[in-house]
């Protein structure tokens, strides 16, 4: 089975503080992606990487930054945490192909006070 | 703009009855079409998909959905509603080349 984990389920973090969403998939997807889920929003993508070192703008990139070192590994900075990003983060991966469907981890619910 | 529609928020159900979530997109091109669901406090979960061929796409959990070109629709069906289905339910779309576009997402309440 494709496993994505995501470093944490839970998160509480203060304003302007510097916040660190990891990924981690194990079937050496070729894409990765990070999206936020707000409720009546669906899902909506912040960046995405279709291959190591590489990085694309998704919708709404404005606030974050991401970084994909390794293959498997597909990380999400949030420079100077913000109020307005309190959200549910979710990290999917899946080979490329626009006909394949993706992956997706448990999500990292993020509260900044 | 690409845009997937839900156009109901909220679908209840009562178990042993058939079920419909719908979902209508406006989108170029002839996009591949995609059902997700959501369980509390998970991430999603793919449930099926159209590529081509038969308008009627099997896919897990005994759910199936048609694509309808001329309506731009790809509605979710299952004959019989289990209360362990219900769960927020999201369509998607990838136009070839692009990325993913999720619906508002669908929250369906089988009850007992």
């Amino acid at each position: 089975d494709v496993k994505v984990t995501q470093s944490s389920r839970y998160l509480v973090k203060r304003t302007g503080e510097k916040v660190f969403l990891e990924c981690v998939q194990d079937m050496d997807h070729e894409n990765m992606f990070w999206y936020r889920q707000d409720p009546g929003l669906g899902l909506r993508l912040i960046y995405f990487s279709y291959d190591v070192k590489m990085k694309e703008k998704g919708d709404i990139p404005e606030g974050y930054s991401v970084s994909r070192e390794k293959k498997e590994r597909f990380s999400l900075i949030l420079e100077s945490a913000s109020t307005n990003q309190t959200s549910m983060y979710l990290c999917a991966s899946g080979w490329g192909g626009a006909n394949n469907e993706q992956f997706f981890g448990p999500g990292t619910r993020l509260t900044v006070l | 703009a690409q845009s997937v529609a839900q156009p109901e928020d909220q679908v209840n159900v009562a178990e042993g009855n058939p079920l419909t979530v719908k979902c209508t997109y406006s989108v170029s091109g002839n996009p591949y079409l995609f059902w997700y669901v959501q369980y509390p406090n998970r991430g999603l979960q793919f449930l099926l998909k159209y590529i081509t061929g038969d308008n009627l796409v099997k896919g897990s959990y005994g759910f199936e959905a048609e694509f309808n070109k001329s309506q731009t629709s790809f509605h979710l069906k299952k004959p019989s509603a289990l209360v362990s289905d219900s769960a927020l339910y999201f369509c998607a779309v990838r136009p070839y080349g692009q990325n993913f576009v999720f619906g508002p997402g669908t929250r369906l309440s089988v009850l007992p």
